[in-house]
């Protein structure tokens, strides 16, 4: 079957760095997406890797190893509205998303 | 800016009730638009793809007669809710794509419906 496996739940503090990891097992792979979810909003995109190798943009950065099946979501100099929940999907060979769980990330001062 | 809009952002309704919840592309056309719920906590859940012109296609479980989808034009599609019970209560959410294949996906605001 297809699965997309990342943390539950995740703390940092202001201004530090996390790595949000992302693993899956899909029929086919056209694409990994991040986005960023606030509490009783929808989805907003963060970003898009379909070669291996890290796209930095701004503060965030995603990382991409289609050989091991795995991705991260890099978030530099923390800040409290970063707290959100972040979902990685990946696009199957039939250009359908496969959602992950979710990562809730908890920003403490 | 928003490029897909998604209209109510709440809705209170009585249980027997039905709702429509509508769905526009703001700036482009979009042939397939998704519909997903997402109860608290809980990660998205793809309840159909709403293709222009046709029928939806609906996802395992999701009663097609219940959760009626219509999409009519290039830049609007509806989801009605129908007979909503309680258990209907949740958060749904319109997406669309700009192009083909791998574009991402651009959410509306989504719904917060709520039947008593």
């Amino acid at each position: 079957g297809q699965n997309i496996d990342q943390p539950t739940e995740m703390t940092a503090t202001e201004g530090a760095i996390v790595q949000i990891n992302c693993t899956y097992q899909t029929s086919g792979f056209n694409g990994l997406f991040w986005y960023q979810q606030h509490a009783g909003e929808a989805p907003t995109f963060l970003s898009y890797n379909v070669l291996d190798g890290l796209e930095e943009k701004g503060r965030f950065s995603s990382f991409l190893s289609r050989s091991k099946g795995y991705s991260y979501l890099l978030l530099k100099e923390l800040q409290m509205k970063d707290s959100a929940s972040y979902l990685c999907a990946v696009m199957d060979s039939n250009y359908q998303l496969i959602w992950g769980a979710g990562t809730k990330l908890i920003i403490k001062p | 800016g928003a490029v897909v809009s998604q209209h109510p952002s709440r809705v209170i309704c009585k249980s027997g009730t039905s709702v429509k919840i509508e769905c526009r592309s703001l700036d482009f056309q979009a042939t397939t638009m998704f519909w997903y719920r997402q109860f608290p906590k809980q990660s998205l859940m793809l309840m159909a793809t709403s293709n222009e012109g046709s029928k939806a296609t609906y996802e395992q479980g999701v009663e097609k007669d219940k959760f009626l989808i219509n999409h009519a034009s290039l830049t609007l599609s509806t989801l009605t809710v129908t007979s909503a019970h309680p258990e209907d209560s949740s958060f749904y959410i319109c997406s669309a794509s700009r192009g083909e294949g791998s574009s991402p996906l651009h959410f509306g605001n989504g719904t917060r419906l709520t039947v008593t």
